[in-house]
C-alpha cells in the first residue's frame, strides 16, 4: 500500500518563503501522477491551489507556485501573509485511476 | 456548483446513500469523485467514476470496496454515494467533486455522515 507523506508542520514569518514537499513511498513522484495542492481553513471545504504539478487555478494567489524537486512534488509559498495560516494536502494520481491524499500539512504563520 | 445531500446519523451495519446535485458543467462528461475527511483528521479520497463516454470501471479506495457503490442519473445531473455496512471508522464529511482537466477544482460544501450507535 502506498503512503503519501507531508510535514506534519511548519511554522514560518510573515513575509517568509516556506516549501512543503510532497513523496510517495513508491517511488519518485513525477508529472505523471498529476500532483495537485489544496488549501483547507477550519470548518471549511478544501480549496483548490495548484494541479498538473504547477499550474494555478484562476483564484490562486501568485505567491503560491508548486513543482518537482528530488523525486518530490513541491508547493512554495513566497512572501507569506498571515492567512496562508492553514493545512494543506497534496494529492496524486496514481496510473490515472487510484488518487492518494497525503497526511497534510499544518503551516503556522508566527 | 456542487450540493451534497442525505448525511445523517446511523447504525453501524446500516447504509446510507448520499446525493450530489450537480450544475453549471455538463455533467454526462464530467469525471466525479467523492473524497472524506473524519473528524480532525485529514482527507481521503472514496471513489471516482468516469464519465458516460468514458466506457471503464468505478474505482474505489480499499477502505471501502465492496462497501460503497458509486453511480450517476445523468438526466438528474446527479452523483450517487451508496454505503453499506456502515462502520464506526466510516464517520466523516462527504465531498463531491469534478474537475475539466484541472484537477479537482470544484468541491462541494460536504455532507456530514455519523455512524454511531
Amino acid at each position: 500500500q502506498t503512503v503519501v507523506t507531508q510535514e506534519p508542520s511548519l511554522t514560518v514569518s510573515p513575509g517568509g518563503t516556506v516549501t512543503l514537499t510532497c513523496t510517495s513511498s513508491s517511488g519518485p513522484v513525477t508529472s505523471g501522477d498529476y500532483p495537485n495542492w489544496f488549501q483547507q481553513k477550519p470548518g471549511q471545504p478544501p480549496r483548490p491551489l495548484i494541479y498538473s504539478t504547477n499550474n494555478k487555478h484562476s483564484w490562486t494567489p501568485a505567491r503560491f507556485s508548486g513543482s518537482l524537486l528530488g523525486g518530490k512534488a513541491t508547493l512554495t509559498l513566497s512572501g507569506v501573509q498571515p492567512e496562508d495560516e492553514a493545512d494543506y494536502y497534496c494529492l496524486l494520481y496514481f496510473g490515472g485511476v487510484q488518487l492518494m491524499f497525503g497526511g497534510g500539512t499544518k503551516l503556522t504563520v508566527l | 456548483k456542487l450540493v451534497e445531500s442525505g448525511g445523517g446519523l446511523v447504525k453501524p451495519g446500516g447504509s446510507l446513500r448520499l446525493s450530489c446535485a450537480a450544475s453549471g458543467f455538463t455533467f454526462s462528461k464530467a469525471w466525479m469523485t467523492w473524497i472524506r475527511q473524519a473528524p480532525g483528521k485529514g482527507l481521503e479520497w472514496v471513489g471516482r467514476m468516469r464519465s458516460t463516454s468514458n466506457d471503464g470501471p468505478i474505482d474505489y479506495a480499499a477502505p471501502v470496496k465492496g462497501r460503497f457503490t458509486i453511480s450517476r442519473d445523468n438526466s438528474k445531473n446527479t452523483l450517487f454515494l451508496e454505503m453499506k455496512n456502515l462502520k464506526t471508522e466510516d464517520t466523516a464529511v462527504y465531498y463531491c467533486t469534478t474537475g475539466a482537466g484541472d484537477g479537482e477544482s470544484l468541491w462541494g460544501q460536504g455532507a456530514l455522515v455519523t455512524v454511531s450507535s
